[in-house]
């Protein structure tokens, strides 16, 4: 399975905060990714970030990969309430299988 | 707008009615996908199309039916669902299978009554 195992589970932070999300995985991959689902929506891509990569910027998101511990964060800088969604991480290796975990629920309050 | 429309957006069934859900895409990709999303559950993938032809079937029990005519339409036949059948089914696309980005369409709301 390439599903990714999202931490913590529910975050809920104020509004100008940083917030960040964990994903850990078995097996090797070819790239991680990052997704945001807002209630009741289809997921939208973040970011991308392949292996041989250990650092990835896009705007206010920062997502680390430590593939010697089979792990990546997701950091978002300066929060907003409009980044109140559900985030989840998946992969791409063997099997182009892509599945998800349960997901980060993440509450932004003013 | 994601590129990704899905259609309908909510529907109420019976456990003996049939119904379709239908995903369009407008992005010239090559795979489609369906993924069922339960509450407090993980998005689980039920079927991938590659080119027309189905590439996985997740064991998905045979009252979901999918249909892909061509690499931009792809349907979910329903019948004889039941009541656990309730979820939101999300449709997403691919420039081909396994390929890095995802693109999802704002998925079908199904109550099964």
């Amino acid at each position: 399975s390439q599903q990714g195992e999202e931490d913590p589970q529910a975050l809920s932070i104020q509004e100008g905060e940083n917030a960040t999300m964990n994903c850990s995985y078995k097996t090797s991959i070819n790239n991680l990714q990052w997704y945001r689902q807002n209630s009741g929506r289809g997921l939208v891509h973040l970011i991308l970030i392949r292996s041989n990569e250990r650092e990835k910027h896009s705007g206010r998101l920062r997502v680390t990969l430590d593939t010697s511990k089979k792990s990546s964060s997701l950091l978002i800088t300066a929060s907003r309430a409009a980044d109140t969604a559900s985030y989840f991480c998946t992969r791409t290796g063997g099997g182009n299988k892509l599945t998800f975990g349960t997901g980060t629920q993440l509450k932004v309050e003013l | 707008e994601t590129g990704v429309t899905q259609t309908p957006r909510h529907l109420v069934m019976g456990m003996t009615n049939k119904k379709s859900l239908k995903c369009e895409q407008h992005l010239g990709h090559n795979a489609m996908y369906w993924y069922k999303q339960s509450a407090k559950k993980p998005l689980e993938l039920m079927f991938v199309y590659n080119f027309k032809e189905q590439t996985e079937n997740n064991s998905v029990p045979s009252r979901f039916s999918p249909e892909c005519p061509n690499s931009s339409h792809l349907f979910l036949h329903l019948h004889t669902l039941q009541p656990e059948d309730s979820a939101l089914y999300l449709c997403a696309s691919s420039q081909e299978q396994g390929w890095e980005k995802l693109f999802f369409g704002s998925g079908t709301q199904l109550s099964v009554l």
